[in-house]
């Protein structure tokens, strides 16, 4: 049974800094893996998406990488914003289908 | 294009009753899948429909319930609601038939069972 695990839980940094975002899952045989944004009471913005034979995704201060040998995936967030603070979910898809399986979150609180 | 759509955002029901949600997702999009989301257990997996079929089916009691319609909406149904049914339920849609069976969610019904 497929089981995602997130860490850390929460997270507070200043404005400018530099972070990275943990995943980690039990079964290597994923079909991809989809890290996603949400804001409080709002629903979730896809923001990467790492098919099974890629390394890594990257879209504008976003960068993330996948390596199923070691069943981790990390999401880096270059330079952060106070508009970053959100919760961070990350989803393993493990068959070519719509049920993914997600971890607890990391909710980031950026301050100014 | 329009993103995925539910309705109703926002329910308060007693407990007892009967309640649909509504979803209808992206154009072109055949897969539809449904989500619960409550403090406690995070974001579980209800169901996902594909061509007006379920294709795949979590861990619920089968009070809930969906259906979906030749046009790909999606209609997900609780009956005999519990106040554990209080939760925020997300749908996404997604392009079956691509290598990437990206997924994309609508806003969400909030469902408050008192």
């Amino acid at each position: 049974k497929q089981e995602v695990t997130q860490i850390p839980a929460a997270l507070s940094v200043p404005e400018g800094e530099n972070l990275v975002l943990n995943c980690s899952f039990t079964d290597s045989a994923i079909y991809n893996l989809q890290w996603f944004r949400q804001d409080p009471g709002k629903g979730l913005t896809s923001l990467l998406l790492i098919q099974s034979s890629q390394r890594e995704q990257t879209s504008g201060r976003l960068n993330a990488s996948l390596d199923k040998s070691s069943g981790r995936s990390t999401l880096y967030i270059a330079a952060s914003q106070p508009g970053d603070s959100a919760t961070y979910l990350c989803a393993v898809n493990s068959g070519n289908t719509g049920k993914l399986i997600f971890g607890q979150g990391t909710t980031l609180q950026v301050k100014p | 294009k329009a993103g995925v759509t539910q309705t109703p955002r926002y329910l308060i029901k007693t407990r007892g009753q009967q309640v649909t949600l509504s979803c209808s997702p992206i154009s072109g999009h055949r897969s539809v899948s449904w989500y619960q989301q409550t403090p406690g257990q995070g974001l579980q997996f209800l169901f996902e429909y594909f061509s007006e079929t379920q294709r795949n089916k979590g861990n619920f009691p089968g009070r809930f319930s969906g259906r979906q319609f030749s046009n790909s909406r999606s209609e997900m149904n609780v009956s005999t609601l519990e106040l554990g049914d209080s939760a925020l339920y997300l749908c996404a849609s997604s392009f079956s038939g691509t290598s990437t069976y990206e997924q994309y969610f609508g806003p969400g019904t909030r469902l408050t069972v008192t």
